[in-house]
């Protein structure tokens, strides 16, 4: 069974960092690029930053660029999103999505960004 | 980026009556490989999102038939044949031909 599993989630103070950790199992995970999606509470859904199958391009939203960043060990079949400079609007349930076409997704994990 | 734009953003449906969705994009969402990559997603209440349909009209496995995709260009459509109890949720539409993916605002499909 295709599964991912989300982890790393919080509370942190406006201006500090988390990094989210996402677990694939099921699939030949170095033939997909992996991404994450946040959805804010109560909005809809925004993609954030993406991964190549061998981790060498990576894509961001340009309201993260600078200061997330996403990387993967394929020896692990592990993705991870380094959050940095963390703001309230960052507050969000994050979900990591396999492939280009997100046709798997994790239970998410929730951030929340506040003093 | 591709704006992708949906409407309803409300639809109140009677069990065993259909729904219809609407979803335009910006710009067009041939790929340079000559596929459309446009996706619905179901999103029921306090789950994650599970992918519906892809490229256009193909169902994923284990999803019923009575959910239905179409369209082409600017243009697509889910369809829902007789809604059921279980339906209710949010279905986004999104474009996965150019970057940044972008989603549809979201439609809230409920039971009268």
């Amino acid at each position: 069974e295709v599964q991912l599993l989300d982890s790393g989630g919080g509370l942190v103070q406006p201006g500090g960092s988390l990094r989210l950790s996402c677990a694939a199992s099921g699939f030949t995970f170095t033939s997909y690029g992996m991404s994450w999606v946040r959805q804010a509470p109560g909005k809809g859904l925004e993609w954030v930053s993406a991964v190549s199958s061998g981790g060498s391009n990576t894509y961001y939203a340009d309201s993260v660029k600078g200061r997330f960043a996403i990387s993967r060990d394929n020896s692990k079949n592990m993705v991870y999103l380094q959050m940095n400079s963390l703001r309230a609007e960052d507050t969000a349930v994050y979900y990591c999505a396999k492939s280009a076409q997100f046709d798997v997704w994790g239970q998410g994990t929730t951030v929340t960004v506040s003093s | 980026d591709v704006l992708m734009t949906q409407s309803p953003l409300s639809l109140p449906v009677t069990l065993g009556q259909p729904a219809s969705i609407s979803c335009r994009s910006s710009q067009g969402l041939v790929h340079s490989d000559g596929k459309t990559y446009l996706n619905w997603f179901q999103q029921r209440p306090g789950q994650s999102p599970r992918r519906l349909i892809y490229r256009v009209s193909d169902r994923e496995s284990g999803v019923p038939d009575r959910f239905s995709g179409s369209g082409s260009g600017t243009e697509f459509t889910l369809k829902i044949s007789r809604v059921e109890a279980e339906d209710v949720g949010v279905y986004y539409c999104m474009q996965g031909t150019h970057w940044p993916r972008t989603f549809g605002q979201g439609t809230k499909v409920e039971i009268k």
